[in-house]
């Protein structure tokens, strides 16, 4: 397993356009995380699924967000109708409940035009 | 927003020398952690410490935990080059204990051969 694995690196889209993002997290790791950060802060959580059940949401998930984790495995997140301001880093991170520290993937770089 | 707030927010030193940088926090903690983020890369998890520890170590990395002032400091000692990054350090609530991280701003911190 070489850690929590994160798709596409980079996109770049033009505003009022749909995004979808992937995140492989690590396979013992039943908690996964998506943060998101822009240029000069610290990450911001979004959401967090433990299993296949997303338990919390953040106030920063608006309706254009969603998230999902089907089976449990990997999971997706989409931006719809995406604007300027959702330009940023998204990461995601996983995680064994009770094991301590978070591991994150390399992160998806998103640029809305 | 951000609940942890480190100090300072950049700090620029010579190979060798010590660097030290700071997080308070605002409200009750299951454990802190810090983790370090090169410039567009995901965050690598570098120590936890939890609310009943006071210090830990690991490597070069020395971690204080002072629950009763709400902060906390991490020590790299002999640094190197290699160690230019931004640090972050990120609290898991009482209240929300595995479901989520809290980070602050981070120090960018600049190691100069």
């Amino acid at each position: 397993d070489t850690g929590v694995s994160q798709n596409p690196r980079h996109k770049i889209t033009k505003r009022g356009q749909n995004v979808t993002f992937r995140c492989d997290p690590i396979s013992e790791h039943n908690r996964l995380y998506w943060y998101r950060q822009t240029l000069g802060q610290g990450p911001e959580f979004l959401t967090y699924f433990q299993n296949e059940a997303q338990l919390e949401k953040s106030r920063l998930l608006s309706d254009r967000f969603s998230a999902e984790r089907p089976k449990g495995s990997f999971s997706t997140l989409e931006i719809q109708r995406t604007e300027q301001g959702d330009s940023a880093m998204y990461l995601c991170a996983s995680s064994l409940r009770g094991f301590g520290g978070y591991t994150f993937g390399s992160g998806t770089r998103l640029t809305v035009v | 927003s951000q609940q942890g707030e480190e100090d300072p927010q950049a700090l620029s030193i010579q190979e060798g020398e010590n660097a030290t940088m700071n997080c308070s926090y605002k409200t009750s903690i299951n454990n802190l952690q810090w983790y370090r983020q090169n410039s567009g890369r995901g965050l690598v998890h570098l120590i936890l410490i939890r609310s009943n520890e006071r210090e830990k170590h690991s490597g070069r990395l020395r971690v204080t935990l002072d629950t009763s002032k709400k902060s906390s400091s991490l020590l790299i000692t002999a640094s190197r080059a290699a160690d230019t990054a931004s640090y972050f350090c990120a609290t898991e609530g009482e209240e929300t204990s595995g479901s989520r991280l809290t980070f602050g701003e981070g120090t960018q911190l600049t190691v100069n051969p």
